[in-house]
């Protein structure tokens, strides 16, 4: 059974708009949050990240919010820019582990 | 710094044979990983090492065996090769399970078993 889930395997955004990237997990004992961006043949890279003690974190153009009572939490990209196309994983900590779901392909339309 | 580095590229293997896929941090990152990745299924953590001499096992270790004789190395052997093992290999470090555990990946390893 999944414990991190990413239930839209695709977005297409046009360039300038938002790009909202959603993930839920089921594990009440994670206590760190990561997004991973992934651009074919090359390893994933990491983006952002937030405690599970907080609810926000910006970096630039990318914010994670977090919703711990719904186990809901969501990458904003504002503005989207075509080289923000990519695969973006969200991984979830669990002890020693990351934990990943399976992916959003995002795609910037210029 | 070369980061995370990971040999061969590509692979081909035939059902029943054996090989060891490399991989090397020049970061002295405490932490090493390795994951697969299937279509619809994300990342799968197979092994793990916190530390020269420690390692255990992720949510898809059968079939795969690992070391960590030194912080630098860390590699994958797959002891007898079945086509449910054709998939992309990552490997990741970072400084430790407990750092924000961002963690750093290497370029992959596309293997398939035929």
């Amino acid at each position: 059974d999944q414990q991190v889930k990413q239930n839209s395997p695709s977005l297409s955004v046009q360039e300038g708009r938002i790009s909202i990237l959603n993930c839920d997990y089921t594990n009440s004992m994670f206590d760190y949050f990561l997004w991973y961006k992934k651009y074919p043949a090359e390893g994933p890279t990491f983006l952002i990240s937030i405690s599970s003690i907080k609810d926000k974190n910006e970096d630039g153009r990318f914010t994670v919010f977090l919703n711990k009572s719904a186990k809901h939490l969501s990458l904003h990209i504002v503005p989207s820019q075509p080289g923000d196309s990519a695969v973006y994983f969200c991984a979830a900590r669990d002890g020693n582990k990351l934990v990943f779901g399976a992916g959003t392909i995002l795609r910037v339309k210029s | 710094n070369a980061g995370v580095t990971q040999t061969p590229k590509f692979q081909v293997l035939k059902t029943g044979q054996s090989m060891t896929l490399q991989c090397a941090q020049d970061m002295n990152h405490e932490y090493m990983s390795w994951y697969r990745q299937d279509p619809g299924m994300g990342l799968r953590l197979i092994h793990y090492s916190v530390g020269a001499g420690i390692t255990d096992q992720g949510e898809v270790p059968n079939g795969y065996n690992v070391s960590r004789s030194t912080t630098e190395d860390f590699p994958l052997r797959l002891l007898s090769a079945a086509p449910s093992q054709t998939s992309v290999y990552f490997c990741a470090s970072s400084y430790s399970a407990g750092r924000n555990y961002e963690q750093y990946f290497g370029p992959g390893t596309r293997l398939t078993v035929t």
